[in-house]
């Protein structure tokens, strides 16, 4: 299985702040890589997919990149509705797996 | 717009099976594999596994592989999921989420979850 090493585990910002978390695959995923954020009680959002392409209708203050092994999560302006916790999700191969979270908070 | 609706808590007590129903709308169904993920209390995300809507083709996390089955049902564009022997770390969240190309690659749309809660 490939396993997904995900930074910080959790992280203290404030609103206007920019912020990246990075995601580390213990083997290559040719940039089968997924973000997502999630929000207590909420289904879970996907926010990137192939490592950098934005999903529609995610705002353009989120960004992805990486290649091989080691991709980013890049908020460029936290606004308060950002405040969550993210996943990254590699799906080269199954098992698909996760990284274990990082919470994002104010 | 895309919607992916499922069925409500379930209790149970540990050995029993639950079967968790995860209903499609807005799109074709029989054009996007399904998979379904789980999220234990204060734990992080755990894929179970992925089923075609056309011919129920599966594949499975291997830690479950034995007691979770993944079946469809395209006159009713639904799908479901049966875990059976439950045991109380099967306690979780239990999401159905669509396939974003159609197969085998990220999730671009999530039901609501299902909590399933196994306890004495």
């Amino acid at each position: 299985d490939i396993q997904m090493t995900q930074s910080p585990s959790s992280l203290s910002a404030s609103v206007g702040d920019r912020v990246t978390i990075t995601c580390r695959a213990s083997q290559g995923i040719s940039n089968s890589l997924a973000w997502y954020q999630l929000k207590p009680g909420k289904a879970p959002n996907l926010l990137l997919y192939a490592a950098s392409r934005l999903e529609s209708g995610v705002p353009s203050r989120f960004s992805g990149s990486g290649s091989g092994t080691d991709y980013t999560l890049t908020i460029s302006s936290l606004q308060p509705e950002d405040f969550a916790t993210y996943y990254c999700q590699q799906y080269y191969s199954t098992p698909y797996t996760f990284g274990q979270g990082t919470k994002l908070e104010i | 717009q895309v919607q992916l609706v499922q069925s409500g808590a379930e209790v149970k007590r540990p050995g029993a099976s639950v079967k968790i129903s995860c209903k499609a709308s807005g799109y074709t169904f029989t054009s996007y594999y399904m998979h379904w993920v789980r999220q234990a209390p204060g734990q992080g995300l755990e894929w179970i596994g992925i089923v075609t809507p056309i011919g129920g083709t599966t594949t499975y996390a291997q830690k479950l592989q034995g007691r979770v089955t993944l079946t469809t049902d395209t006159s009713t564009s639904t799908v479901y999921m049966e875990l059976s022997s439950l045991r109380s770390e099967d306690t979780a969240v239990y999401y159905c989420a669509r396939d974003g190309s159609g197969s085998y690659s990220w999730f671009d749309t999530w039901g609501q979850g299902t909590l399933v809660t196994v306890s004495s």
